[in-house]
């Protein structure tokens, strides 16, 4: 249970472009999911909190504008990274906390999208 | 003051050994408290979910918690090759607010 998966597993594009990644939660219906960014050998860094129905908060120098979050229902949430440049070329990994039951003050996490920005 | 604190290693072990990893914590109104493994290039896999003090056992995996010193860790019995990772430690209050370890990274050597 609480199978969380990411689309696109990997991605690259030209500068310029905007990138959309789609987080679902399988088997549980999602109150908060969660956008993170981690570089090579380095911590998760959060950088927005979704809620259904709700505008995402952005943690302290996430540029809005810049990466779209999308909470459109219980089990998808999307990021969007608009006009992609090279220093946004990241590991992107979403997260999701349940609803309901056990685990609802834990966070389940998706595989990760690697995204490569030319 | 950091909230929580986790020594990032790296932490290299023989196979058969057993593994301590730990971190300590600041704000005692943490309550859930977490164990992920992070193989390289993949999300984070919930290894271990506690609630406040006292241990929870699973398979090979040992999590303690104690609320007292501010003080949680994670046990490796008989480590495998297959256990090298990043180890992050997670906790959380009430209300979805979470705050991750920076991570430790093991390697265990066949």
């Amino acid at each position: 249970g609480a199978v969380v998966s990411q689309h696109p597993s990997w991605v690259i594009c030209k500068s310029g472009t905007s990138v959309k990644i789609e987080c679902r939660s399988l088997d549980f219906q999602a109150t908060t999911m969660f956008w993170y960014r981690q570089f090579p050998k380095q911590s998760l860094m959060l950088m927005a909190t979704s809620n259904e129905g709700s505008k995402a908060t952005y943690e302290q120098g996430v540029e809005k504008d810049k990466f779209l979050i999308n909470h459109a229902s219980l089990t998808l949430s999307t990021l969007t990274v608009t006009s992609a440049h090279p220093e946004d070329s990241s590991f992107y990994i979403c997260s999701a906390s349940p609803q309901t039951g056990v685990g609802t003050d834990t966070q389940y996490f998706g595989p990760g999208t690697r995204l490569t920005v030319l | 003051q950091k909230e929580v604190e986790q020594d990032p290693g790296p932490l290299s072990v023989p196979e058969g050994a057993i593994v301590s990893l730990n971190c300590t914590y600041s704000n005692s109104a943490f309550q859930y408290f977490m164990w992920y493994r992070q193989y390289s290039r993949k999300g984070p896999e919930l290894l271990m979910y506690t609630y406040s003090s006292g241990n929870k056992e699973d398979g090979r995996f040992t999590a303690q918690v104690d609320k007292s010193s501010k003080y949680i860790s994670l046990f490796i019995r008989d480590s495998q090759p297959s256990d090298s990772a990043t180890y992050l430690c997670a906790m959380s209050v009430p209300g979805n607010q979470f705050y991750f370890g920076t991570g430790t990274s093991l390697t265990v050597i066949p």
